[in-house]
């Protein structure tokens, strides 16, 4: 089944302790991005990927590091997670760059005391 | 830099109602794509438009792209409680989100 797998769905930590979200998708996409969505602000994304190795930041990048080595993986990395980044996160990946529907994960709900 | 932004951002239908949301774009759109996410769920791709002035149906929902390719609507007929969720639409390559239109549906 053509799907993107995000771990863990949800995370409850402390300020500082560094965490890894990881994204998997299995339909060989070239892109991939995350985002984070807060009540009445919609999807924003932190961070976006073209193909492998190949990394760009989106309209909210301050905080997180992605990584891609691989074209099917593609974590979300806090390495000094804060309050303010408590969020619920998606995963999404698609074919191409241009034109292309997106496919996103279920979700990963983290909160950061 | 670009913006898409949607309105409203919450409506509220008695089921039967019909229901829309807008969406503008301060930039021209080379296509819009619409998704929708149920409670809890993750956002689902509904249509992509791509043509000025485009029109897609899906059995009850209308999708419609304006002449100028800056703003674009979704338009359900007589909703159902199936239509509750938020509705997202998302311009060009990098795919800019709205806010969103969360409806509810009264039964």
């Amino acid at each position: 089944e053509a799907q993107v797998t995000q771990n863990p769905r949800y995370l409850i930590t402390v300020t500082g302790k560094k965490l890894t979200v990881t994204c998997s998708q299995n339909m060989n996409h070239e892109y991939m991005s995350w985002y984070r969505q807060d009540p009445g602000l919609g999807l924003r994304q932190i961070y976006y990927s073209m193909n492998v190795e190949v990394t760009d930041k989106g309209d909210v990048p301050e905080g997180y590091k992605v990584s891609r080595k691989e074209k099917r993986n593609f974590p979300l990395i806090l390495e000094s997670p804060s309050p303010n980044q408590t969020s619920l996160y998606f995963c999404a990946s698609r074919l191409s760059s241009f034109n292309q529907p997106q496919h996103f994960g279920d979700g990963t709900r983290l909160s950061i005391l | 830099g670009q913006q898409v932004m949607q309105i409203p951002q919450y409506q509220h239908v008695q089921e039967g109602e019909d229901f829309t949301t807008y969406c503008n774009s301060s930039t021209t759109l080379s296509n819009i794509q619409w998704y929708k996410q149920r409670p809890g769920g993750h956002p689902v791709f509904l249509i992509q438009l791509v043509k000025s002035g485009e029109v897609k149906k899906q059995k009850r929902l209308t999708f419609q792209f304006g002449e100028a390719k800056k703003n674009s609507s979704l338009h359900i007929t007589a909703t159902q409680t199936t239509d509750v969720g938020t509705y997202f639409c998302a311009g060009a390559g990098k795919l800019i989100f709205g806010q969103g239109t969360t409806l509810q549906v009264k039964p």
